[in-house]
């Protein structure tokens, strides 16, 4: 069955940086998009990347444009988010989710991880 | 980029039918498939309309999706509501620029 596990979450200080990981099984990596949502405490969820196929072509919401980046390790089923300038306003649950295509829903979801920017 | 702007909360009793809707801000609602999402506390969300108006397998008929150009909105239905359907509730839509957007959210309660 398809598995997504994110993890790399924890309580950061602000201006630093932060790697989240998500492992997939269950389905042919390297054959889906993959895309980060996150969700602030009491708010609603915010897509913020995406990334296709063999990980050349991503794109990103204009508020973590040029902070974060998406990779993706084929090899290894690995979805990655680079966090770069951490602000408290990047506090929040990180979902990693596939979508098969551009038009696709976002058919699976991982459990999430928390990130909390704090002094 | 536009925004999809839904109802902050819907409440209803059991066994009634309840209406969300998802109105896009800019762009035609129509040029690009709406998804529907239901989240529970704690939980990652999951599908239960894709491509405007179809089920994923699992998902009961009691949901049914919508679009209507004429209002540039997407509406999810839930008939026969039952307790277990309280959630919060997403449309997420795309657009041209490769860029995905979520609704704002409907918090769904059955009284």
């Amino acid at each position: 069955q398809v598995q997504l596990v994110e993890s790399g979450g924890g309580v950061v200080q602000p201006g630093r940086s932060l790697r989240l990981s998500c492992v997939a099984s269950g389905f042919t990596f390297s054959d889906s998009g993959m895309h980060w949502v996150r969700q602030a405490p009491g708010r609603g969820l915010e897509w913020l990347a995406v990334i296709w196929y063999h990980g050349n072509i991503k794109y990103y919401v204009d508020s973590v444009k040029g902070r974060f980046t998406i990779s993706r390790d084929n090899s290894k089923n690995t979805l990655y988010l680079q966090m770069n300038g951490l602000r408290a306003e990047d506090t929040a649950v990180y979902y990693c989710a596939r979508g098969q295509s551009p038009s696709a829903d976002f058919d699976y979801w991982g459990q999430g991880t928390l990130v909390s920017v704090s002094s | 980029n536009f925004m999809l702007t839904q109802p902050h909360s819907v409440s209803e009793s059991p066994g009634k039918t309840i209406t969300i809707s998802c109105t896009r801000s800019s762009g035609s609602i129509a040029s690009h498939y709406v998804q529907w999402y239901h989240q529970r506390p704690g939980s990652a969300p999951t599908t239960v309309i894709f491509e405007n108006n179809r089920r994923p397998s699992g998902v009961p008929d009691r949901f049914s999706g919508s679009i209507d150009s004429s209002s540039n909105s997407a509406s999810l239905t839930i008939s026969g509501l039952k307790t277990e359907d309280e959630a919060d509730y997403y449309c997420q839509s795309y657009d041209s620029n490769n860029l995905y957007v979520f609704g704002t959210g409907t918090k769904v309660t059955v009284l």
